[in-house]
Order: C-alpha cells, then structure tokens, then sequence
C-alpha cells in the first residue's frame, strides 16, 4: 500500500499567517491527490483534486501543487474558519489511502 | 441537493456482524462510484471499500479484506457494506462518500454525516 506522510503533524499559526502542509508519498502518484479539512465533530470537506484543482465553493487562499511523491497544501492567509484537521489522500492505486492528518491550531 | 444518509451503526459484540446502508439522493447514483470511510474515536481517516459505478471494480483495505462486503443496489440508490467477524478495532465513524465519476480511483466530493458502530461485549 501506498504510504503518505503528512508534515507537520500539528502547528500553532496566527490569524493572516501563511501556512504550508506536506504530504510526501512512498512512491510516485503522479498528479492522484486530494486534500480535504475536517472541523472538530464535523464531516471532512475537499479542498483540492488532482494535486491543484481547487474545489467548487472553497476561497482562492487554499492552493496544491506538486507531483510524483511531494505535495504541498498552502493557506495563504489563514482565517478563523480555518482552524482544523487537514488529511491528504491518493487515489492512485488500491488501497486508497489517507495522510495522518495535520491539525492546525490558533496560536 | 446531493445528499448522502448512513444507516445501521450500533453496539455489537466482537465477533458478530452488521450491515450498514447508505441512501443517496440528489444525484444520479448509478453515474458514480461510492466509498466507505471509517474514523476511529480521536483519530484520522481510513478508506475501507470502494465499488465503481457498476459494480465491476471493487476495493478493500488490507484491515477489513474477507470481513468486509461492499455492494450497491443502483435501482434503490444505496449502498451497502456487510460487516462479519467484527473485531474491537473496528470501532468507529464510518462515512458514505461519493467519488466524482463512475470509477474507484478517484477522490471523494460528497460525504455523509456517519454512522457510529461500537463493537464491545
């Protein structure tokens, strides 16, 4: 199975910060990854498909980019709503699998 | 509005079985592949089972392989996942979510509230 390695596992930011999230797989998945937030209680949301397709209805400060083992999800200025878990997931091969998530915090 | 409803969580003893249900509505239902998702108390997302639109691709975790069943019934819009042998780690959230086209390998663009499944004696 296909690996993903979320980094950090947590991190404490401000209001307006920008904010960086990696997610390296244990080999390549071409442009296959998805990144979703999860509210405390709440259903995971997608934010991003296929490494950088920005999802319908979620704001232009979200962006993905990269390809093959390393990606990266960036909040250009972090707002209060944005406090939550993140998990990246590849769907390129079975078994789909998850990140170990990345919860972001107020500092 | 697309809508995606799990049905059949409860408490159930270790090595016992349940089935969950998932109906669907708002959406043509058999023009996608579907997933289950579980989460376990305080911890992150783990894909279990996915199955295409037709039902011809079918996927499961290594952690639920010749336990679990996923199947769909396309003239009901639901989508099921029979649970046999149930094991304590088991215990979970387990979420429906819709993949944005007919095939498994994709991402999930909708997800249902959860049901919760205990499994305790």
């Amino acid at each position: 199975a296909i690996q993903l390695t979320q980094s950090p596992s947590s991190l404490s930011a401000s209001v307006g910060d920008r904010v960086t999230i990696t997610c390296r797989a244990s080999q390549a998945i071409s442009s296959a990854l998805a990144w979703y937030h999860q509210k405390p209680g709440k259903t995971p949301n997608l934010l991003i498909y296929d490494a950088s397709g920005l999802e319908s209805g979620v704001p232009s400060r979200f962006s993905g980019s990269g390809s093959g083992t390393d990606f990266t999800l960036t909040i250009s200025s972090l707002q209060p709503e944005d406090f939550a878990t993140y998990y990246c997931q590849q769907f390129n091969s079975y078994p789909l699998t998850f990140g170990g998530g990345t919860k972001v915090e107020i500092k | 509005e697309v809508q995606l409803v799990e049905s059949g969580g409860g408490l159930v003893q270790p090595g016992r079985s349940l089935r969950l249900s998932c109906a669907a509505s708002g959406f043509t239902f058999d023009d996608y592949a579907m997933h289950w998702v579980r989460q376990a108390p305080g911890k992150g997302l783990e894909w279990v089972s996915g199955i295409s639109w037709n039902s011809g691709s079918i996927g499961y975790a290594d952690s639920v392989k010749g336990r679990f069943t996923i199947c769909r019934d396309n003239a009901k819009n639901s989508l099921y996942l029979q649970m046999n042998s149930l094991r304590a780690e088991d215990m979970a959230l387990y979420y429906c979510a819709k993949a944005p086209g007919p095939g498994v390998h994709y991402y999930m663009d909708v997800w249902g509230k959860g049901t919760t499944v205990t499994v305790s004696s």
